[in-house]
């Protein structure tokens, strides 16, 4: 059983691109979590999705940002019109619940630079 | 509002020294306590939990965490450390009724020297 695999791991984009950051959660999850690590800093919850909904993105930045998980394929972390402030370590993490029990998994991260 | 304060961004150690990484939390309301380790190139890994009961927790390879509710803290110890414990950790914490929205710290570079 494969972890939760991110690709790429690391992604160079000029100010302006987009960015879209891929996240396979374990077989059998189907609770996806994306977090962000600024330089210096420590993670910070972005958005919680569940096949095809987004749970709770109250840690999402108000504009430029967007995430999905459909029904097939991996989830999807969307960046329009990067600027140099997005530079981060991005993690996705998956659990196939949220009890108390649940553990989350967490994928190496994909490293963007925005240059 | 939670928040997560590990004190320390580098603890340098020998092999085989005792070592503790400390970890405070502010939070109003009542929280769940873990310890994740990141091993170079590789993904978090939950390393201990504290949930409620027992307020020691330890871990398969001989980590222990005490949470402290007085003085809100859950530091991290073992008393003989290994080469491969080299790894940066992260203290986090999350909310009764919302335990997938962790908080974490800004972690731990522990390096365990020769």
């Amino acid at each position: 059983n494969a972890g939760v695999m991110q690709n790429p791991r690391h992604l160079v984009r000029r100010r302006g691109q987009e960015a879209r950051l891929r996240c396979s959660p374990m077989k059998g999850h189907s609770h996806v979590y994306w977090y962000r690590q600024l330089p210096e800093e420590g993670l910070k919850f972005m958005v919680y999705l569940q096949k095809e909904n987004i749970i709770d993105e109250s840690g999402m930045p108000k504009e430029r940002f967007s995430a999905e998980f459909p029904k097939e394929g991996p989830s999807i972390l969307r960046i329009q019109q990067v600027v140099r402030g997005d530079s981060a370590a991005y993690f996705c993490a998956s659990s196939p619940g949220t009890g108390e029990n649940t553990e989350a998994f967490f994928g190496q991260g994909t490293r963007l630079t925005v240059v | 509002a939670q928040s997560v304060t590990q004190l320390d961004s580098q603890v340098p150690v020998f092999e085989e020294a005792p070592v503790e990484l400390r970890c405070n939390y502010s939070s109003s309301v009542s929280v769940y306590l873990f310890w994740y380790v990141q091993y170079p190139n590789q993904g978090l890994q939950l390393l201990l939990k504290y949930l409620s009961g027992s307020t020691l927790v330890e871990s398969i390879n001989g980590f222990e965490a005490e949470f402290n509710k007085s003085q809100t803290s859950f530091h991290l110890r073992k008393p003989s450390v290994h080469i491969s414990d080299t790894a940066e950790y992260f203290c986090a914490v999350s909310q009764l009724g919302s335990n997938y929205k962790l908080t974490f710290g800004k972690g731990t570079l522990l390096t365990v020297n020769p």
